[in-house]
């Protein structure tokens, strides 16, 4: 892997289902690996940084695991909600803070 | 109190001109970027200024120019536009990221769309 890739790109989704995403990453010279919410027609949105292999975080129904000895990251979403309904964004943190973002994957959770 | 705010929010303007947009960041971090979403939607770092100094200089072309008079201010100028140009551009800010080892947070603004016509 030499970029920053997420998959899905798209997910659509019945509400109260339970979904997950994908983000792969250059495993080599790592430094963190970050998740942002990015609803429509507003500024992305900080979920979470993680920088330890075997990292695990939660915030309420959404939660995100890392693996950086193979370079992925997953997140999941517990019994989905309309307002769910965003694309998520990993990145890549090296130094200086430059972060290197996936092309997202656009989750839609229908009522 | 908006934490990252962007003026412009929308910029529509002629091939060859010369426009600026501005970044303010009340949050008291050292740390402002700029980020281009491209045609595909990708969002991808221009430049990073920390403290009014320059770390962060990817491959852009020199018709596009920062400007940084305090830290909690970054401007970006762009010179003679193209139509390649249309985008929207996002400030974003973060606590320092010279010492956080690619873990700072980074805080958004809520985005310039500029129109190249």
């Amino acid at each position: 892997i030499l970029n920053v890739e997420q998959s899905p790109q798209s997910l659509h989704v019945q509400e109260g289902d339970s979904t997950n995403f994908t983000c792969s990453f250059p495993s080599s010279n790592f430094y963190a690996l970050h998740w942002y919410r990015w609803e429509t027609a507003k500024s992305p949105e900080a979920l979470f940084v993680m920088t330890l292999n075997g990292d695990e975080k939660k915030k309420g129904r959404i939660s995100a695991t890392l693996n950086t000895k193979e370079g992925y990251s997953y997140l999941y979403i517990k019994g989905s909600q309309p307002e769910d309904s965003a694309t998520y964004l990993c990145a890549r943190g090296t130094s200086y803070g430059k972060l290197t973002f996936g092309q997202g994957t656009i989750l839609t959770v229908h009522p | 109190d908006t934490a990252v705010s962007q003026t412009p929010k929308y910029l529509v303007t002629q091939m060859g001109n010369d426009k600026s947009i501005k970044c303010e960041q009340n949050l008291g971090h050292d740390t402002m970027y700029w980020y281009k979403q491209d045609s595909k939607k990708f969002l991808k770092i221009m430049f990073s200024y920390n403290n009014k100094e320059l770390i962060i200089n990817e491959t852009v072309p020199n018709r596009f120019s920062p400007k940084s008079p305090d830290k909690a201010h970054l401007n970006l100028h762009i010179n003679s536009l193209e139509l390649g140009d249309s985008a929207v551009y996002f400030c974003a800010s973060s606590p320092t990221a010279l010492t956080s080892g690619g873990t700072d947070t980074q805080y958004f603004g809520p985005g310039t769309r500029l129109t190249v016509l």
